[in-house]
């Protein structure tokens, strides 16, 4: 298995840009989920999918992220216009919902920096 | 509300020496919990989860994880510590009532002495 694939893997960009983050879950998988990891704030859970479809984004920290999933291979967190406080590392995790341990795999993670 | 604490921040140990790093957690509901490795500048790998099937649990490279719901605590363990095993390691219980959440602890930086 090829595990959680995201791209691009490093991203330097500078504020204002539009910034698009991708991610391919496990094959079977039909959960995702994308993390903000910084040093002040630890891991952050910022959006769930689950058959596609969006159960919780309360985690967005604001209007200027988005993210979507348009089929069950593919999905994709845009920030538009991005700022330096968005310097971050992105994970994408995917998981199958009918397993009990609700168990996560990630993938290897994008690091974002903003000029 | 279902929460954990790794109880150490960093812990510095010889190579060749046992690793113990000690993760306490609360829960409503019957736990998973899992032992998540993080080596610097790399993804989250996970290293062994506790399903209710048995209660130690053996992971990769040689570390182990006994869940204890008398003393509630999942304390990770090695017998024999090596330099590749330097990283950042994070105790983790699934939020079993949200049905996703994953609760995360702050970590635990390993640091291996030569």
């Amino acid at each position: 298995d090829a595990g959680v694939i995201q791209s691009p893997r490093h991203e330097v960009t500078e504020m204002g840009q539009e910034v698009t983050l991708r991610c391919k879950p496990i094959s079977g998988h039909n959960s995702l989920f994308w993390y903000r990891q910084t040093m002040m704030r630890g891991l952050e859970l910022l959006i769930y999918f689950n058959n596609n479809v969006p159960i919780d984004d309360s985690g967005m920290p604001e209007d200027r992220f988005s993210a979507k999933m348009p089929n069950a291979s593919f999905s994709t967190l845009k920030i538009q216009p991005s700022e330096p406080r968005d310097s971050a590392v992105y994970f994408c995790a995917s998981s199958f919902a009918g397993d009990s341990t609700d168990t996560q795999y990630f993938g290897p993670g994008t690091r974002l920096t903003v000029l | 509300a279902q929460s954990v604490t790794q109880l150490d921040s960093h812990v510095s140990v010889s190579e060749g020496t046992p690793v113990l790093l000690r993760c306490n957690y609360s829960s409503s509901y019957s736990p998973s919990l899992f032992w998540y490795v993080q080596h610097p500048n790399k993804g989250l790998q996970l290293l062994l989860k506790y399903t209710s099937a048995a209660t130690l649990v053996k992971g990769i490279n040689g570390f182990e994880a006994e869940f204890k719901k008398s003393e509630t605590s999942f304390h990770l363990t090695k017998p024999s510590a090596h330099m590749s095993d330097a990283a950042e390691y994070f105790c983790v219980v699934s939020d079993k009532g949200s049905n996703y959440q994953l609760i995360w602890g702050a970590g635990t930086k390993l640091i291996i002495k030569p």
